[in-house]
C-alpha cells in the first residue's frame, strides 16, 4: 500500500462506547496529524506528532485521546463521546526538520464519525 | 486571530472556460502555502505547494500563484473540464514556531458544468 491509510472508513457509536480511528502511513515521513472536519467549518488541527513526540494538542477536549506508538501510525481513541463531535476525521503526514514543518502535507481518505 | 480566507465559497461555469480562485491571509510571516482539492465524502488531495520564497508553481492546467506582501494566492485552472468538480482549499503554515500545522480556509466549490 502507498500513501496514507485510515481504518475504518465509517464508524457509528454511542455516546457510551470507547472506538479507535488508525492511520498509517508508507511515505516515510516523521510527522502525523488529526485534523477534524465538520460541516461548513474550516478544517480544525487535534492533534500533531512529530518524532513520535505530540507536540500539540490545540485544546482538545479529553474524550479524544491520541497514540502514536511509532513514526508510522497513529490512533485516535475515542470514549463517552458527543453527538457534535459527528465529524470527518482526517489523519495527515508530512516530513519535519526539526520542529518545523516546512513539507507538503498527504492526507488519508478519512473516518465518518456518526455519534448517536 | 490568524485566518484564511477563500472567495467565492462556490462557482459554476461552462466547461471549457479559465477560471480563477482566491485565497487570502492575514498574516504575512508564512512558511508556505498549500492549495487541496477534495471530492464528496474523500480526502484531500495537494494539488501545489508553495514555499514563501517563491511566487508561483505549476502542474499541468493549474498555476498557483503567492503573494505575501498583500497576503494573497490564486489558482487558475485553465480549459476547465467536468472532472475538476470539486472543493477546493487553501491551507497556511504561519511562521509562529513549532509543529502546529496547516490553518484552512471554508473552501470553494467548483461546479464544471458540461
Amino acid at each position: 500500500e502507498t500513501g496514507v491509510t485510515q481504518t475504518p472508513r465509517h464508524l457509528v457509536m454511542g455516546m457510551t462506547n470507547k472506538k479507535s480511528l488508525k492511520c498509517e502511513q508508507h511515505l516515510g515521513h516523521n510527522a502525523m496529524y488529526w485534523y477534524k472536519q465538520s460541516a461548513k467549518k474550516p478544517l480544525e488541527l487535534m492533534f500533531v506528532y512529530s518524532l513520535e513526540e505530540r507536540v500539540e494538542n490545540n485544546s482538545v477536549p479529553s474524550r479524544f485521546s491520541p497514540e502514536c506508538p511509532n513514526s508510522s501510525h497513529l490512533f485516535l481513541h475515542l470514549h463517552t463521546l458527543q453527538p457534535e463531535d459527528s465529524a470527518l476525521y482526517l489523519c495527515a503526514s508530512s516530513q519535519t526538520r526539526a520542529r518545523l514543518y516546512t513539507g507538503e502535507l498527504f492526507f488519508g481518505e478519512g473516518s465518518r464519525l456518526t455519534v448517536l | 486571530k490568524q485566518e484564511v480566507t477563500q472567495i467565492p465559497a462556490a462557482l459554476s461555469v461552462p466547461e471549457g472556460e479559465n477560471l480563477v480562485l482566491n485565497c487570502s491571509f492575514t498574516d504575512s510571516a508564512i512558511y508556505n502555502l498549500q492549495w487541496f482539492r477534495q471530492d464528496p465524502g474523500k480526502g484531500l488531495t495537494s494539488l501545489l505547494l508553495i514555499q514563501s520564497s517563491q511566487r508561483e508553481q505549476t502542474s499541468g492546467r493549474l498555476n498557483a500563484s503567492l503573494d505575501k506582501s498583500s497576503g494573497r494566492s490564486t489558482l487558475y485552472i485553465a480549459a476547465s473540464q467536468p472532472g475538476d468538480s470539486a472543493t477546493y482549499l487553501c491551507a497556511v503554515l504561519y511562521s509562529g514556531g513549532g509543529a502546529d500545522g496547516l490553518t484552512f480556509g471554508k473552501g470553494t466549490h467548483l461546479i464544471i458544468q458540461p
